[in-house]
């Protein structure tokens, strides 16, 4: 069975811009939750998608946004780039019913320059 | 909201021997999950052990074991006959019924040849 995807792997962009990664979960798989890693801030929790639906938020201004596909593929979109958003950002997926186990994707490297 | 507490930023251990990093949290829920991930250096986020709160034996996996201690909110993990693989940041991380993990700060495992 193959893993959870992300593209593109690296990214880089200038402040101002807006940018859109994808990530997509092992098959059967409904829910997809997006994380930031950064060396002072650790990991964050942004967002969790099932069957179309966010069902939790993480505590993110509103440039962060996310969306999730009729395939569960999902998609989150940052606008109005900053410097602070420079991050490895990973995706993780699950079944979704009740407590299991999260997959992670390899991440995206996005620089904001 | 939940927080979780890696008080060891870096641990480095001789091959073969055991290493134990600690983690508490802290929470008002009574049901709930914890989670020790690995992340090596190609950033790839990989499952260690997990261990459900309602469960009062320890889990293990291979040569990984937890202590859970639910009353004092600790729970540590032991690698015992280190390998050189299993250099890598390792996390602590928790979820209760809200679909996101909330993660520890990280312990920098070296292992010496």
């Amino acid at each position: 069975k193959a893993g959870v995807t992300q593209t593109p792997r690296y990214l880089i962009k200038t402040r101002g811009q807006q940018v859109t990664l994808s990530c997509s979960p092992i098959s059967g798989h409904r829910s997809v939750s997006w994380y930031q890693q950064t060396p002072g801030q650790g990991l964050q929790f942004l967002f969790e998608y099932f069957s179309e639906t966010q069902r939790n938020k993480g505590n993110f201004p509103g440039r962060f946004s996310g969306r999730q596909f009729s395939n569960s593929r999902s998609e989150m979109n940052v606008s109005t780039l900053e410097l602070g958003d420079s991050a490895l950002y990973l995706c993780a997926s699950s079944l979704g019913q009740g407590y299991n186990e999260q997959f992670f994707g390899p991440g995206t490297r996005l620089t904001v320059l | 909201a939940q927080t979780v507490t890696q008080s060891q930023p870096e641990m480095s251990v001789q091959e073969a021997e055991t290493v134990t990093l600690s983690c508490t949290y802290d929470t008002s829920e009574s049901d709930y999950y914890l989670f020790w991930y690995k992340q090596p250096p190609s950033r790839q986020m990989i499952l260690v052990i997990r261990q459900e709160a309602y469960k009062q034996q320890n889990a293990t996996e291979n040569r990984f074991s937890v202590n859970f201690q639910k009353a004092a909110k600790s729970f540590s993990l032991k690698i015992s006959d280190s390998q050189l693989g299993d250099a890598a940041m390792y996390f602590c991380a928790y979820t209760s019924n809200d679909y996101k993990l909330s993660f520890g700060a990280g312990t920098t495992v070296t292992v010496r040849a």
